[in-house]
């Protein structure tokens, strides 16, 4: 079993819809990182989370310690939203590395 | 803020040869983590250096060396290059105060090796 599992694998959704992706991990962490990757490879870090939510415009990064479970939610989606969204965390007492979910392929069609 | 730099961005390469990526880091960026990105995987962490030592290496053998300089910049060495060394090698800078301030890492585009 994975230390960190994201759901879906594949999201396909019309443009304006809510989306929903979730990651759930096994490990102690310090910190949870949402991250987006586009096909040409270069990854952009969305949220860095410890406790609560955080919101950046159309986006949210939720995250429930005690269930070892996160959250990201794109609010009215938009095509250039189609990207991979990738879950990674840092685990306690080892900083320096980050593990990382299999990543959620979001395709919105206008 | 400068953003973290890679290079080169593409490179072939023929078995058994040697290969050096460079990656800059963001101005106030100690640090500097590595990852081997094979296609359709998620990324592999292969070490980080922090203030010009290697602090952490993920399950890479020896051939896979690297150097962090004083301006923090960092190299990613490869020896023998295998076919399976073909990957998109990623790296990511920070420092303490970003992790501690939730801004986390800042990544470069990627450096695509090819090795035919």
């Amino acid at each position: 079993k994975n230390e960190v599992e994201q759901s879906p694998q594949n999201l396909t959704a019309q443009e304006g819809e809510f989306i929903t992706i979730n990651c759930s991990y096994s490990v102690g962490i310090s910190a949870l990182h949402w991250l987006q990757q586009h096909p040409g490879g270069g990854i952009v870090s969305l949220f860095m989370l410890s406790s609560g939510k955080k919101k950046h415009g159309r986006l949210i990064a939720t995250i429930n310690i005690q269930e070892k479970h996160s959250s990201l939610h794109i609010t009215a989606s938009h095509p250039r939203d189609s990207a991979v969204y990738i879950c990674a965390v840092n685990e306690m007492d080892s900083n320096y590395q980050l593990i990382w979910g299999a990543g959620t392929k979001l395709i919105i069609k206008p | 803020e400068t953003g973290v730099t890679q290079s080169p961005t593409h490179l072939i390469k023929t078995r058994g040869q040697q290969v050096t990526l460079r990656c800059s880091s963001q101005s106030g960026h100690n640090t500097v983590s590595w990852y081997q990105q094979a296609l359709g995987q998620g990324p592999q962490f292969i070490f980080q250096y922090y203030r010009e030592e290697e602090n952490g290496r993920g399950n890479f053998p020896p051939r896979f060396s690297g150097l962090q300089f004083p301006n923090y910049s960092s190299e990613l060495n490869v020896n023998a290059l295998e076919l399976d060394d073909s990957a998109l090698y990623l790296c990511a800078s920070s420092s303490s105060l970003s992790m501690g301030q939730g801004y986390g890492y800042t990544f470069g585009s990627g450096t695509r090796l090819t090795v035919v």
